[in-house]
């Protein structure tokens, strides 16, 4: 049972570049969450998917893309890297829409951008 | 936009300390509350949720929360710290209502020696 399955685990960026985060869950989950995690900041939401079809801002959105492409799959896009970027994803599914119950996270991708 | 506030950024006991984590959060309506931990080199994990009922809830491994709705807070309480206790502790909250996400604090290192 993998629960929840983020690639890469780490990735280096030059500014400028794009790439995709991919996540995907095996739990049959309803809603989907992309969040960032910086030293001092906590984690802030960027994107989640209450539902299949369905996709919303977060605290953080500038300069991402995401795609729920089906109940299993929810990415991430990075289209143009910026150092600012530079953190540690985290995708996170829960069975709910997302207020009525446990969030389950995968293991982070930590991404650098130089 | 809610909002949600740890007031302390790190601390430091020793074992068998007692704990207590301050969460206040912002938000006018009915809300559920969450912590979680994050283990050093590990994903976030529920320690426990709030959602309606008795305002003392229990969770995992010893650890306690209060919700005092007058106050807008959900501290954490622990009788008596382990080692194994260090961590990151994020509180989180949403809106009570279809179609949200949760919105986390900044989040509370605890380092306890033996």
């Amino acid at each position: 049972n993998a629960g929840v399955t983020q690639t890469p685990k780490f990735q280096v960026l030059k500014t400028g570049q794009s790439m995709t985060l991919q996540c995907a869950q095996d739990m049959n989950h309803n809603s989907m969450y992309w969040y960032r995690q910086d030293p001092g900041m906590g984690l802030r939401l960027i994107y989640y998917s209450a539902s299949e079809g369905t996709t919303d801002k977060g605290e953080v959105p500038n300069g991402y893309n995401v795609s729920r492409l089906n109940k299993r799959e929810f990415s991430l896009r990075l289209e143009s890297a910026a150092p600012s970027q530079t953190s540690v994803y985290f995708c996170a599914s829960s069975l709910g829409q997302g207020n009525t119950g446990e969030l389950f996270f995968g293991e982070g991708s930590r991404l650098t951008v130089l | 936009a809610q909002s949600v506030s740890q007031h302390n950024h790190h601390v430091i006991l020793s074992e068998a300390a007692s704990l207590e984590l301050g969460c206040n959060y912002s938000y006018g309506g009915t809300v559920n509350l969450f912590w979680y931990v994050q283990y050093p080199g590990q994903h976030l994990q529920l320690l426990l949720k709030y959602f309606s009922g008795d305002p003392l809830v229990k969770g995992i491994k010893g650890f306690e929360a209060e919700f005092i709705k007058s106050k807008f807070s959900f501290n954490l309480r622990k009788p008596s710290v382990q080692w194994s206790d260090t961590a990151e502790y994020f509180c989180a909250v949403t809106p009570n209502q279809a179609g949200t996400a949760l919105i986390f604090g900044k989040g509370t290192t605890l380092s306890v020696s033996s």
